[in-house]
């Protein structure tokens, strides 16, 4: 099982810092097969990026992906105050197909 | 526009089994494999069970292999998941998540939710 680690656990920063979240696969995983997901309270989870860089539809520039390998991270250029939430890191590959991390939450400072 | 919506939730006593269904709409629903993805009160997502677009192929997590069968009906755009032998450790909101393409293997739309609680 590919295990996700996300960091930090919880990140505060204010309006129009720049957040940097962290996503660590325990084996390496396929760049097209790593994707982000943001979640409000009380909502489903709505996808950002997949393929490691590629933004969804509708998702604003604001938000980017990198990575590889075992270390992917997610950027928020500048925060706007609707982007405080949480934010999931997804991988598909050998049994279990699917594992998400554990999450970071973004919280307002 | 894509539409996901779960139903069947409820309250059930350990050992008892639920039926989740989700009404697709939106998207021609056989085209897609379909998951379904488990959230704890206050902790992380959980994969749970898949499904190829034309119901040929299954997957399980092992936490509810041999427990849950997930089905799809694409006569009736619908995706089921019946659980069987439910564990405390089971109560989640279970969603239903479209499973984007073989290339890249993500969760494009989601539904709300329903909130399966297990407890005598």
């Amino acid at each position: 099982e590919i295990v996700l680690t996300q960091s930090p656990g919880t990140l505060s920063l204010s309006p129009g810092e720049r957040a940097t979240l962290s996503c660590r696969a325990s084996q390496s995983v396929s760049s097209s097969y790593l994707a982000w997901y943001q979640q409000k309270p009380g909502q489903a989870p709505r996808l950002l990026i997949y393929g490691t860089s590629s933004r969804a539809t509708g998702i604003p520039d604001r938000f980017s992906g990198s990575g590889s390998g075992t270390d992917f991270t997610l950027t928020i250029s500048r925060l706007e105050p609707e982007d405080f939430a949480v934010y999931y890191c997804q991988q598909y590959g050998s049994s279990p197909p699917y594992t998400f991390g554990q999450g970071t939450k973004l919280e307002i400072k | 526009e894509v539409q996901l919506l779960e139903s069947g939730g409820g309250l059930v006593q350990p050992g008892g089994s639920l039926r989740l269904s989700c009404a697709a709409s939106g998207f021609t629903f056989s085209s897609y494999a379909m998951s379904w993805v488990r959230q704890a009160p206050g902790k992380g997502l959980e994969w749970v069970s898949g499904i190829s677009g034309s119901g040929g192929s299954t997957s399980y997590a092992d936490s509810v292999k041999g427990r849950f069968t997930i089905s799809r009906d694409n006569s009736k755009n619908a995706l089921y998941v019946q659980m069987d032998s439910l564990r405390d450790d089971d109560t989640a909101v279970y969603y239903c998540a479209r499973r984007y393409a073989d290339t890249t293997r993500h969760f494009d739309y989601w539904g709300q939710g329903t909130l399966v609680t297990v407890s005598s």
